[in-house]
């Protein structure tokens, strides 16, 4: 089946800084999706890529979906407190109504006030 | 906002125990699945649902599993007889549709199932 590599599994940062997080796969996906998830809570959607080379921004964060169609990347950029919590790639192929998503293993993000 | 809801939010049941687990979708979607995560790891597929049919299962979702749309508001997830290794966070998602337009899929709480 596909696989997802999502790294780094976890990054302690500062309050304040910028943080980068990529996914990459070894086969095409047509859409990439990044969610956050806080502990014993459903995984919440930041943001939804569809095209290749697409670059979408929700407030602080960015996020792009690699020409290749093999990989993505999210941004946070001047973090705060409350962005704590896993965040997690997933890659969906095709737009039959299945639509299965595949999600990568998640990064641990932790901010240091 | 919508949201997806899900019952109960916590179940404990004895090994070879019937489960159902409920979610309400996001009323005005079509796209229905069922998600689960065990313990610290990554989110899995494990079934797709539209038009009163099953679209697309994962090879976890086996004859033990089941899901049904009794009514039009209601999504359920049956387990026939529970394993301990069914333990998992269960999670119902919902989507509007499949184009862009329409957005991506949206979670709901989970359901934590404890298989004793």
């Amino acid at each position: 089946g596909q696989q997802l590599n999502q790294s780094p599994q976890s990054m302690f940062i500062q309050e304040g800084e910028d943080v980068s997080m990529n996914c990459t796969s070894s086969s095409i996906f047509n859409t990439w999706l990044w969610y956050k998830q806080d502990p014993g809570e459903g995984p919440v959607l930041l943001i939804a890529l569809y095209k290749a080379g697409e670059l979408t921004s929700n407030g602080r964060l960015t996020a792009q979906f690699g020409i290749t169609r093999k990989d993505s990347f999210l941004n946070i950029s001047a973090s705060i407190p409350s962005d704590v919590g896993i965040y997690f790639c997933a890659g969906q192929w095709g737009e039959t109504s299945g639509s299965r998503l595949t999600f990568g293993e998640g990064t641990q993000l932790t901010v240091n006030p | 906002e919508p949201e997806v809801t899900q019952t109960p939010s916590h179940q404990v049941t004895q090994m070879g125990q019937e489960v159902i687990l409920r979610c309400v979708p996001i009323s005005n979607h079509l796209y229905f699945y069922w998600y689960r995560q065990i313990l610290g790891q990554k989110v899995e597929f494990l079934v797709s649902f539209y038009n009163n049919e099953i679209s697309e299962k994962s090879e976890i979702f086996d004859d033990q599993f089941s899901v049904e749309r009794p009514d039009g508001s209601n999504f359920t997830l049956k387990i026939r007889s529970t394993k301990l290794e069914d333990s998992a966070m269960y999670f119902c998602a919902s989507r509007a549709g499949l184009a862009a337009l329409y957005g991506g899929k949206f979670f709901g709480p989970g359901t934590r199932l404890t298989v004793l």
